[in-house]
């Protein structure tokens, strides 16, 4: 599985935006882009997922770089509830398997 | 929509006891995971159904751990005997078959295991 780095903790004020980076340089054609987090005492859930455009929903924003080697999650206006770990993966959905290879992601604390 | 559901929430049991957790999905989900959480790290596969067939537990102690998932519903996992470094967070987790729905893996809240 292709590997993902990302900054161990980030801090963010609320109701501003905050920018979570994530690099993947050994990314392949056939690889996904796949954001989830996990709230504390909580299952991770799935925040938003990309090939090559951008992608919009209603949690956040992924804003894929041309190279496709980093990507970056926006939330628009963090709130306390957005104090997470974010997981930022690769899934390779031509491999057959459906697995989500997990790092340690990113651990985000929103002040308020 | 009810989520997944598990349970027991918390279990804690001594070393070289047996446990088992329980695991409902979102209903006409074909596949089901298992995962496991170690405290400080991200969860890490222990295997995964497609209906009542395993489709991937490599990552699975067999020697201790078994998981079954009869009828294509409901599954349970079984640790027997539990170790100390068995303490963790196990989570399992739905997702549809086909179309780009599929690629969405729904989580539920866990079930946290200490073992003493």
């Amino acid at each position: 599985d292709a590997k993902t780095t990302q900054p161990n903790s980030m801090e963010s004020n609320e109701e501003e935006p905050v920018h979570l980076p994530c690099n993947h340089s050994t990314i392949s054609g056939t690889d996904y882009i796949h954001w989830y987090r996990q709230l504390p005492s909580q299952g991770p859930e799935y925040v938003i997922h990309g090939l090559t455009s951008n992608v919009n929903n209603r949690m956040a924003s992924l804003a894929i770089a041309e190279d496709r080697k980093s990507s970056t999650l926006i939330l628009h206006r963090a709130t306390l509830r957005d104090a997470a770990v974010y997981y930022c993966i690769l899934r390779d959905v031509t491999s057959g398997s459906e697995k989500l290879v997990f790092g340690k992601g990113t651990k985000l604390t929103v002040n308020p | 929509e009810a989520g997944v559901a598990q349970s027991p929430r918390y279990k804690i049991i001594e070393k070289r006891q047996s446990v088992a957790f329980w695991c409902n999905p979102i209903s006409g989900h074909a596949t089901l995971y298992w995962y496991q959480q170690i405290l400080g790290q991200g969860p890490k596969l222990l295997i995964q159904f497609q209906n009542n067939g395993v489709v991937d537990d490599s990552q699975l102690p067999k020697d201790r751990f078994s998981a079954e998932r009869l009828k294509g519903v409901d599954s349970t996992l079984k640790i027997q005997p539990a170790k100390l470094e068995d303490s963790a967070v196990y989570l399992c987790a739905s997702s549809q078959t086909g179309g780009l729905a599929k690629n969405i893996q729904y989580f539920g809240a866990g079930t946290r295991l200490s073992v003493l």
